[in-house]
């Protein structure tokens, strides 16, 4: 049981260039997230798919585009890299409503944009 | 809107004592409240929950969190500290949904670095 998957583990990209995360779970689970992590601020939500089939804004959405390809599968796309978007991005899942709400974290994408 | 505070960027505390690390938080509803720790370059586990009950909640690694309505407040704890517990911890709280929410969001706090010295 791997639990969340991430690939890659880093990644280094100019400016301009684009770029697809990818993140799968095997724990059946029916929401995903996307966070990005930067030092002082916590985890800030990207994006997230409460369940199959829907996808909806968090609270710093601009400048990706996700696809929840399937119940496994969430990726997300970053179509122009710009600095601002150095980060530490990761992915979770849970159960979702009804379910129980912790949520499960992959290891990490460190990604740099010069 | 749901939030949660956590006051010290920063607790230092030595091996053998008991340890703290705080948090508070800003909910209409009951609250669903969770701690994570996050070791160097790792992503984000789960420690422990408190949905509803005991107001002292168990949780892996000998962790355990008080809840206090009163005080907000949902501490986190532990009765004698490891060096191996030096990590950053982070309290979150659950959206409880109604109008523009994210029902099944967690909201995290900034985190708090914790050091345990030999």
């Amino acid at each position: 049981n791997a639990g969340v998957t991430q690939t890659p583990k880093f990644q280094v990209l100019k400016t301009g260039q684009s770029m697809t995360l990818q993140c799968a779970q095997d724990m059946n689970h029916n929401s995903m997230y996307w966070y990005r992590q930067d030092p002082g601020m916590g985890l800030r939500l990207i994006y997230y798919s409460a369940s199959e089939g829907t996808t909806d804004k968090g609270e710093v959405p601009n400048g990706y585009n996700v696809s929840r390809l399937n119940k496994r599968e969430f990726s997300l796309r970053l179509e122009s890299a710009a600095p601002s978007q150095t980060s530490v991005y990761f992915c979770a899942s849970s159960e979702g409503q009804g379910g129980s709400y912790e949520q499960y974290f992959g290891p990490g994408t460190r990604l740099t944009v010069t | 809107a749901q939030s949660v505070a956590q006051p010290e960027d920063q607790v230092n505390v030595a091996e053998g004592n008991p340890l703290t690390v705080k948090c508070t938080y800003s909910v209409s509803g009951n609250p669903y409240l969770f701690w994570y720790v996050q070791y160097p370059n790792r992503g984000l586990q789960f420690l422990l929950k408190y949905i509803t009950g005991d107001n002292l909640v168990k949780g892996s690694y000998g962790f355990e969190a008080e809840f206090n309505k009163s005080q907000t407040s949902f501490h986190l704890k532990k009765p004698s500290a490891l060096v191996s517990d030096s990590a950053l911890y982070f309290c979150a709280v659950r959206d409880i949904g109604g109008r523009g929410s994210t029902l099944g969001r967690l909201y995290f706090g900034r985190g708090t670095q914790l050091t345990v010295w030999p």
